[in-house]
């Protein structure tokens, strides 16, 4: 079964740097998509950015970028010139290709437990 | 579009009732996931559907939970009989396909007494 790890219960940041969230992921497939959701104080789940395992060139979304390391499984979250705003709970997520080797759970989402991101004035 | 629409927001019952929580997903949406946040085991996958079929249940905690999803447009995820411990947030959400974003509700808060 996939799993996403996520060994950074908190981080904080202050207001204008830069911080970077970690994420694991345990699979034996090799073509799937990641995602990064933000959820704010108001509970709302917001994607933040998306990853293509098939592609090697990292995501960007403005402040928004990821480095993506198949080899490794690991997909972490970079936050440029952090703002007030960026407060949230941010979850690393995984999703099954649409046929896997077992034929069953296919365009499976799955999520870490969070990372809780604070930012400083 | 509306978005997803869960109802109801809030729900708070007693210990041992029948709970229904209910999910429209976003038209043409063809998978549905029910999920549940709660502080001590974070964002769990309950069940998702596709096409309208239950694809994975593993996620559903025991026999007192159970879902269904009659048409593309509704599902629901019953609780009977609830559990002080079944207190959390659930969130339904919706995408087209394997290789999309999924789009969440507003989740219903459940309190159960």
């Amino acid at each position: 079964a996939q799993t996403v790890t996520q060994s950074q219960p908190e981080m904080s940041v202050q207001e204008a740097e830069t911080v970077t969230l970690s994420c694991t992921y345990d699979t034996s497939e090799s073509d799937y998509y990641l995602f990064w959701y933000k959820q704010p104080p108001s509970r709302q789940m917001i994607l933040v950015i998306r990853q293509e395992a098939y592609k090697q060139q990292n995501a960007t979304e403005n402040r928004f970028s990821v480095n993506f390391q198949k080899a490794a499984k690991s997909f972490s979250l970079k936050i440029s010139d952090s703002q007030l705003g960026d407060a949230a709970m941010y979850f690393c997520a995984y999703r099954s290709p649409s046929f896997n080797a077992g034929g069953t759970s296919y365009g499976k989402l799955t999520f870490g437990q969070g990372t809780i991101l604070t930012v400083h004035p | 579009d509306a978005g997803v629409i869960q109802s109801p927001r809030h729900e708070v019952t007693e210990m041992g009732q029948e709970v229904t929580l209910r999910c429209k997903p976003i038209s043409g949406h063809d998978y549905l996931f029910w999920y549940r946040q709660t502080m001590m085991r974070g964002l769990e996958l309950l069940i998702y559907f596709n096409n309208n079929v239950p694809i994975d249940d593993s996620g559903m905690p025991e026999d007192r939970f159970s879902a269904k999803m009659p048409n593309a447009s509704f599902s629901t995820l019953k609780i009977q009989p609830s559990e002080p411990r079944d207190s959390a947030v659930y969130f339904c959400a919706s995408s087209t396909n394997w290789n999309t974003e999924a789009f969440f509700g507003q989740g219903t808060r459940l309190t159960v007494v």
